[in-house]
Order: C-alpha cells, then sequence, then structure tokens
C-alpha cells in the first residue's frame, strides 16, 4: 500500500491562479481530511469528508473548495490564490470508527504540498 | 475556537536525556493523541489515549491523559538524535466527531 499520496510536492503561484491540490489513499478509509499547516503553528482543517459523496467544512474553510466523487480521491481547489494562502497542505485519512464510543481514530497523513502564492 | 497549549515550544537537549512536555486546553476531549513529524514530512501517530488517567507506553515513549481531561503529557527517555522532530498533541472533542484540534507543537532537537 502507498497510503496516502500528495500531488505536487511544492507549487509557487500567482495572486489569483487557481489550481488543485491532488490526494489519493488506497486504504479504503471513508474519512479524509485537508488541513493547513503555517510556520510555527499546527494543523488546521479546511475541509473533511465521510464518504463519497459527503463533505463539510472544518475551521478555515474560506478560499477553497473539495469534492469526493470517490473513496480514494479527496482534491482541493483554490479557486483564486492569495498571498494567505501559502502553507503547507496535509491531507489524510481514517477509518470509521462511529460504532465504536471508545476507540480512537488515527490519521494516517501524506507529505504535504508547500504552497507559495507571490 | 478551541486551543491547544502546547509546551515547551521548543527545546534542546542532550542525547541521553528524559524528555517532557504537554498539552493543556479549557476544553474537556474525549480522546488525546501524540504524533511527531519528521522534517517535510506528515505527522506520524506515536500513542493514543481514550480514558482519563490513563498511562500509555510505546517503547521509550509513555503519554498520560489528565485526570480532568484537559490535559496530557508526553515523556521521552533516554533521548537520541532520531527523536529530533516537531511533537503534537490533537484532542477529539467528542466520540463519532473525528474532527481534532492540534497543537501548536513542541520542536525537539537533540545534541549528540
Amino acid at each position: 500500500n502507498a497510503g496516502v499520496t500528495q500531488t505536487p510536492k511544492f507549487r509557487i503561484l500567482k495572486i489569483g491562479q487557481s489550481m488543485t491540490l491532488q490526494c489519493t489513499q488506497d486504504m479504503n478509509h471513508n474519512y479524509m481530511y485537508w488541513y493547513r499547516q503555517d510556520p510555527g503553528m499546527g494543523l488546521k482543517l479546511i475541509y473533511y469528508s465521510v464518504g463519497a459523496g459527503i463533505t463539510d467544512k472544518g475551521e478555515v474553510p474560506n478560499g477553497y473548495n473539495v469534492s469526493r466523487s470517490t473513496t480514494e480521491d479527496f482534491p482541493l481547489r483554490l479557486e483564486l490564490a492569495a498571498p494567505s494562502q501559502t502553507s503547507v497542505y496535509f491531507c489524510a485519512s481514517s477509518y470509521d470508527l462511529s460504532r465504536d464510543r471508545d476507540s480512537y481514530n488515527e490519521q494516517f497523513f501524506g507529505p504535504g504540498t508547500r504552497l507559495t502564492v507571490l | 475556537g478551541q486551543q491547544l497549549n502546547q509546551s515547551p515550544q521548543s527545546m534542546f537537549i542532550q542525547e541521553g536525556e528524559d524528555v517532557s512536555m504537554n498539552c493543556t486546553s479549557s476544553s474537556i476531549f474525549n480522546t488525546w493523541l501524540w504524533y511527531k513529524q519528521d522534517p517535510g514530512e506528515g505527522p506520524v501517530l506515536l500513542i493514543a489515549l481514550y480514558k482519563a488517567g490513563e498511562l500509555t507506553s510505546n517503547g521509550r515513549l509513555t503519554a498520560q491523559f489528565g485526570i480532568t481531561r484537559k490535559d496530557s503529557f508526553l515523556n521521552i527517555s533516554a533521548s537520541i538524535p532520531s527523536d529530533v522532530g516537531i511533537y503534537f498533541c490533537a484532542g477529539q472533542l467528542a466520540p463519532g466527531t473525528y474532527k481534532y484540534i492540534f497543537g501548536t507543537g513542541t520542536r525537539l532537537k537533540v545534541l549528540a
């Protein structure tokens, strides 16, 4: 298993450009997440999905869009890139353990995409 | 929104020393997770805690779920150079939500 893969690893955008960050997992996980990590900070949840066709906003969704047409893929779209979106973006996935109240939900992270908007 | 305060922010230690770091919040959490992030990589889960007062070990790592459910501690014994990295705590607010609040991280540097 490759786990969670992300492309590209690095990207530089000009203000106003658009792009899609790709994320794929081969573990048949129901749940997928997008986080951003700013320098010296923790991870902030942008969007998440509990299954194909279902997405929901996290803490910092403004300026982003997502879709989940398959279990494996969860792309993140930036429509009008702004300097405030300069960050490292991590995709993650996890099992659905909602029937087990005492369980935790380990998230497996991809290697990240480092995005700079100039 | 909820915040997790992690301390210290960074630390330099000598190889062989023990390390302690903690995570506190004003909110009650259902689950605490501790992750390690190596440079240029995504976080990797180290230890999961899901009962108040629980003490769990993973090799040289030991973590505790605070009895008030508002804090957690991670200890690393006999540190080695490969312990270098950023350690994050993450708290799950309620079972079934699968949304976690992450701390700001403790950056650990080990001097050989």
